[in-house]
């Protein structure tokens, strides 16, 4: 099945800073890849998200990037704020069925 | 309603016995989704129900666990002889189309075993 790993577990910046997160995926039927952010006592809520037939999407400061072939895909954060802060969960969809949800980065951004 | 609703929010029960937990998931939504969220931890996928396709149950992390739904509209959770060990959150997520569109998270079950 499908098994996604994320990187890093925490992520420490300056506010205005960029943040990165990285996660790689291991079934190559996966095509679409969403970011969820879950505030502290909340539910997770997608943030972006990104399909197999295009490499790169942007929203504001967020992008996500992807490369198949490489399985991988990352989410850039640029000009952070404190309200960044939060845990972000990349995903995978293997044949667009089941949702299988990486590790999480805990992300903290200091004013 | 307008979004996913769980019931009950939160739910104490002692070691041994059984606990149903309710899913009402957006009207349309096809799919429905049950994780676990341990405290400080990740989303742990239990199982996924996708319109009238046999449900995905590779989630369900023991025989005591099960989760019905019925058509498109509510799902049960059951945790039969409850442990310490199943504490934890349990979120519902539905989408409109499976694992092609956003899914929506109601706000979660918190499940504390005593």
């Amino acid at each position: 099945g499908e098994n996604v790993e994320q990187h890093p577990s925490t992520l420490s910046v300056q506010e205005g800073d960029s943040a990165v997160i990285k996660c790689t995926y291991s079934d190559s039927a996966s095509n679409y890849f969403p970011w969820y952010k879950q505030e502290l006592g909340k539910r997770p809520q997608l943030i972006i998200d990104i399909r197999s037939n295009v490499g790169e999407k942007k929203d504001q400061r967020i992008a996500v990037t992807l490369n198949k072939t490489a399985k991988h895909f990352s989410l850039h954060i640029t000009e952070t704020q404190p309200e960044d802060s939060a845990v972000y969960f990349c995903a995978a969809t293997p044949g667009f069925q089941k949702l299988v949800f990486g590790t999480g980065t805990r992300l903290l951004v200091s004013p | 309603g307008a979004g996913v609703s769980q019931s009950p929010s939160n739910k104490v029960t002692e070691k041994g016995k059984d606990v149903e937990l309710r899913c009402d998931p957006i009207s349309g939504h096809t799919a429905l989704y049950w994780y676990r969220q341990r405290l400080g931890q990740g989303l742990e996928f239990l199982i996924y129900f996708q319109g009238n396709s046999a449900p995905d149950k590779s989630g369900l992390p023991s025989d005591r666990f099960s989760a019905e739904r019925t058509g498109e509209s509510v799902s049960t959770l059951t945790i039969q002889r409850t442990q310490q060990e199943d504490s934890a959150v349990y979120l519902c997520a539905s989408s409109l189309g499976g694992g092609r569109t956003e899914a929506f998270f109601g706000q979660g079950t918190r499940l504390t075993v005593v």
